[in-house]
């Protein structure tokens, strides 16, 4: 499996601003996603992180608030902008290698935001 | 809207019982079926997949798929303590989708 490598691991932020998160993956893979668990919640998927084009964003996401990055097959970055207590939650990294039938979705540490 | 279903527990089990865990799923362009290990304040740890109807086994976990029911389930078989955490069912068509997750508890 793909090793993930996502920072920062947490961090503390005043309302208003904006926080980029790096994820960092050691091989090439085709797929990068990026997941928001709120406390006591299940994952939800933010966007799927194309690689030389424009994120896909899923329902409720926009990319104002969350733009994305994916320079590269190996690195993907997500900013939260103008940052609001609700924004507080885990962010998580996914990869996955759509090689057939290898479909499993690997991720990384997450990023513990805390919006006050 | 498709949605992955599962019983939020908490599933409580003694040491060595078998651990029966249950997901639903609405999509049934669905291909692929995963279950995920959360730790408390960890990212998931997947631990088994399966893609065809029929049972998947891989140690103490085993996976079972009926795709007609929509139905996927995880046994752990001889549950020990550290097997305590939030289990996600995921399915995935393109994208994964996640349930909610069921809360098992191991107790010595």
């Amino acid at each position: 499996s793909a090793v993930i490598s996502q920072k920062p691991s947490r961090d503390i932020c005043q309302r208003g601003t904006s926080l980029t998160i790096q994820c960092q993956v050691d091989s090439q893979v085709t797929m990068m996603f990026w997941y928001r668990q709120q406390p006591g919640q299940s994952l939800t998927l933010i966007a799927t992180a194309n690689q030389g084009s424009e994120a896909t964003y899923e329902s409720g996401f926009v990319i104002d608030k969350f733009p994305i990055s994916r320079p590269n097959l190996t690195f993907s970055t997500l900013t939260v902008s103008n940052m609001s207590p609700e924004d507080s939650s885990i962010y998580l990294c996914s990869v996955t290698d759509l090689d057939g039938r290898n479909t499993e979705a690997f991720f990384g540490q997450g990023t513990r935001l805390t919006v006050v | 809207q498709k949605e992955v279903e599962q019983n939020s527990g908490p599933l409580s089990v003694p040491e060595g019982a078998i651990a029966s865990l249950n997901c639903t799923y609405s999509d049934r362009g669905s291909q692929s079926f995963f279950w995920y290990r959360q730790y408390s304040g960890k990212s998931p740890e997947l631990i088994m997949f399966i893609y065809s109807n029929g049972d998947k086994e891989d140690g103490r976990f085993t996976a079972q798929l009926n795709k007609a029911s929509q139905y996927v389930s995880l046994l752990i078989r001889d549950s020990q303590p550290s097997d305590s955490a939030t289990y996600l069912c995921a399915v995935r068509n393109y994208k994964l989708t996640f349930g909610k997750g069921t809360l098992l508890t191991v107790n010595p």
